[in-house]
């Protein structure tokens, strides 16, 4: 079964700090990879994918994350942060082979940037 | 593209009673998903549906919990005999394939309560 793991809980920052935001995946297969952000009052909204190729892949507002495949993870970042960033970041897995669709999520990381 | 849209937005129900919650995907998506996410966890997968077809179904929680999707398009999600512990956002997403990979949109979700 997949998992996936993102070890930060809550990260605070200031403006203009750099971000990075851990995710790590157990499967063994080939994997698609992607960064869901929620912020407050709104619905999930996707901020990148991987797929395959390039394992640099950037996304929405300056966001990027690169995939490592020999240490299964795929950690998000972001050169400067912005207030606007305050939100709650997932990472998500799907298996590429049999039947199965669904997406296994990460528990969150909130981001709380301070002005 | 109006988004993937969901009602009701919030439904508070008492111990005991049966809930029906509906999704409508995104226009000629032909995949559906429900997921399910209580507080500080990542969605959890329960169900999904490729036109009428539900293909998974393995993960839903229990045997008092149901999904149709019966002309392809919006698609309903019932708890029959609510408990306290069904109290979370249910999440409905949906995507389009196109060469083996989608990419999934959520909607805003419904919050459940039982009292």
């Amino acid at each position: 079964a997949q998992s996936v793991s993102q070890h930060n809980h809550h990260v605070i920052l200031s403006e203009a700090a750099s971000l990075e935001l851990g995710c790590n995946y157990s499967y063994g297969g080939t994997v698609n990879l992607f960064w869901y952000v929620q912020y407050p009052g709104q619905h999930l909204q996707l901020l990148l994918k991987y797929f395959s190729g390039d394992p640099l892949v950037k996304g929405i507002k300056g966001f990027e994350a690169e995939f490592i495949k020999s240490k299964f993870s795929f950690n998000l970042r972001k050169p400067s942060v912005q207030w606007s960033d305050t939100a709650e970041y997932f990472c998500a897995v799907r298996s590429t082979s049999g039947s199965a669709r669904q997406l296994t999520f990460g528990s969150g990381t909130q981001l709380t940037v301070l002005p | 593209d109006t988004g993937v849209s969901q009602d009701p937005r919030h439904k508070i129900t008492k111990r005991g009673q049966n809930v029906t919650f509906r999704c409508d995907p995104i226009s000629e998506h032909n995949r559906l998903y429900w997921y399910r996410q209580t507080l500080g966890q990542g969605p959890e997968f329960l169900t999904y549906f490729q036109n009428e077809a539900q293909l998974e179904k393995s993960r839903l929680l229990s045997n008092r919990f149901s999904a149709e999707r019966p002309k392809g398009s919006f698609s309903t999600l019932e708890i029959q005999r609510t408990e306290q512990g069904d109290s979370a956002m249910y999440l409905c997403a949906s995507s389009y394939t196109e060469g083996g990979t989608d990419t999934q949109y959520f909607g805003p979700g419904t919050r459940l309560t039982v009292l």
